[in-house]
């Protein structure tokens, strides 16, 4: 059964500090993985993508690393600010017919 | 623009109200989506559409009906609801219509009330 799964379910940290979140997925075959952050009441903003192929991806303070051979992700952020409190969500796409998969999320606060 | 545009953010209606939430993007993207979000739980689908078609339909109760009157417009009209229907209601749309290899955008979403 295709999965995603997210680690931990929530996390405090204080402000400036680094931090990284796990997504582990049992998805095959597998298209592409995707880390989006949601605001509380607000929609999904897609942070990064990366396919089969690709180990790392950049987007500002966020990085998010795919190692495909133990079907496992990260997304590590640098010097937390305040505005990173949010969920980040984890989808993993099996292939083109079937539907994309969302892990539960891990729910971030920064405390200043 | 990688906007999603969606009205209104907030709507509170009754049982037997009849309701629409709207849906825009001026993306060029060929599909979009409907989604519904409980509290703390990840977005679930409900319909997509690929080149203005319904082509997935997530068994979603006729109490919920979509509408895609162009390729940048997606409605979702609502009647009869129940108050376990209240959530957040994300509409969504990429490039290609397959959920695949493409970004999905997520507009801010549209909370729903019914009582």
């Amino acid at each position: 059964k295709n999965q995603v799964e997210q680690s931990p379910q929530s996390l405090i940290i204080l402000e400036g500090k680094n931090c990284t979140l796990q997504c582990n997925y049992t998805v095959s075959p597998f298209s592409n993985l995707r880390w989006y952050k949601q605001d509380t009441g607000r929609g999904p903003v897609s942070l990064t993508i990366m396919t089969f192929s690709e180990n790392t991806k950049s987007n500002g303070r966020y990085t998010a690393t795919l190692d495909a051979d133990t079907k496992q992700s990260s997304l590590h952020i640098t010097a937390s600010q305040l505005s990173d409190s949010a969920s980040y969500i984890c989808v993993v796409s099996p292939n083109r017919d079937d539907k994309i998969i969302f892990g539960k999320g891990t729910r971030l606060h920064i405390l200043p | 623009d990688t906007e999603v545009t969606q009205t209104p953010k907030h709507l509170v209606m009754g049982m037997t109200n009849k309701k629409s939430l709207k849906c825009e993007q001026h993306m060029g993207h060929r599909a979009m989506y409907w989604y519904k979000q409980k509290a703390k739980k990840p977005p679930e689908l409900m319909f997509v559409y690929s080149y203005e078609k319904l082509s997935i339909n997530e068994s979603v109760p006729s109490r919920f009906s979509p509408e895609c009157p162009n390729s940048s417009l997606l409605n979702l009209h609502l009647h009869a609801l129940q108050p376990e229907d209240s959530a957040l209601y994300l509409c969504a749309s990429s490039q290609n219509p397959t959920e695949h290899g493409n970004t999905i955008y997520f507009g801010e979403g549209s909370w729903l009330t019914v009582v």
